[in-house]
């Protein structure tokens, strides 16, 4: 299957400093990118997304950063809040109809 | 606005029972429907997905199916339950053809079988 089996990472960071949530993508071929956060016991929700002809993309405090080159996609939370302790899941579009999942990343702030 | 409903919430099963669960979706036609799971502290895997009604795609083969009786009714069903389908069932929807839209969740429904 796509992305299981492993244990989910752990980054912990300061209340108020910025987080770097890292991404590694297989396909060159895939052409839109979208960053989920899910809090314990809640379905994923959308945070912000790219497409492969951007590599920068800004939200509300939320920056996502794609590098074609290496298949590289990351997710900068600035100033970072408890409300932003999340498993935070990059997806990658395959196909017509299915994305495929990070392994995800924990991100703990800690007060 | 679309929206995306999941029952139950929660499930305690007994081994060897079945399993019936159900997603709905409103606001939308002819969505794409998915069901993944989640075992605790890992990643999303893809189990099923269908396009339309009847059409059922499976990603990894198991003790589980899918069926879509109607355009926006998705439901993961299982005859007889193992220790091992414990875990977070997430449904989720996206547009037809899903080109920029990506998924959106429901709030999922989380199983243990004992």
């Amino acid at each position: 299957g796509e992305n299981v089996g492993l244990h989910l990472p752990t980054l912990s960071v300061q209340e108020g400093d910025n987080s770097i949530i890292n991404c590694a993508y297989s396909n060159s071929a895939s052409d839109y990118f979208i960053w989920y956060k899910q809090e314990s016991g809640k379905g994923p929700q959308f945070i912000i997304d790219i497409r492969s002809n951007m590599d920068k993309r800004q939200g509300q405090r939320v920056t996502v950063l794609l590098n074609k080159t290496v298949k590289h996609l990351s997710l900068q939370i600035a100033a970072t809040q408890p409300g932003d302790s999340a498993v935070y899941f990059c997806a990658e579009k395959r196909g017509t109809y299915k994305y495929i999942f990070g392994t995800g990343t924990r991100l703990k702030v800690l007060a | 606005s679309q929206t995306i409903h999941q029952w139950p919430a929660t499930l305690v099963q007994p081994v060897g029972s079945p399993l019936s669960l159900e997603c709905t979706v409103e606001g939308t036609s002819n969505p794409n429907l998915y069901w993944y799971r989640q075992a605790a502290g890992r990643g999303l895997q893809l189990l099923f997905y269908s396009v339309g009604i009847g059409q059922i795609s499976s990603e990894v083969p198991q003790n589980l199916s899918a069926s879509r009786p109607q355009d926006r009714q998705f439901i993961l069903s299982s005859k007889k339950l193992l220790l091992s389908d414990s875990g977070f069932y997430l449904c989720a929807w996206s547009r037809d053809r899903a080109s920029f839209y990506g998924y959106t969740f429901g709030s999922g429904t989380r199983l243990t079988v004992v």
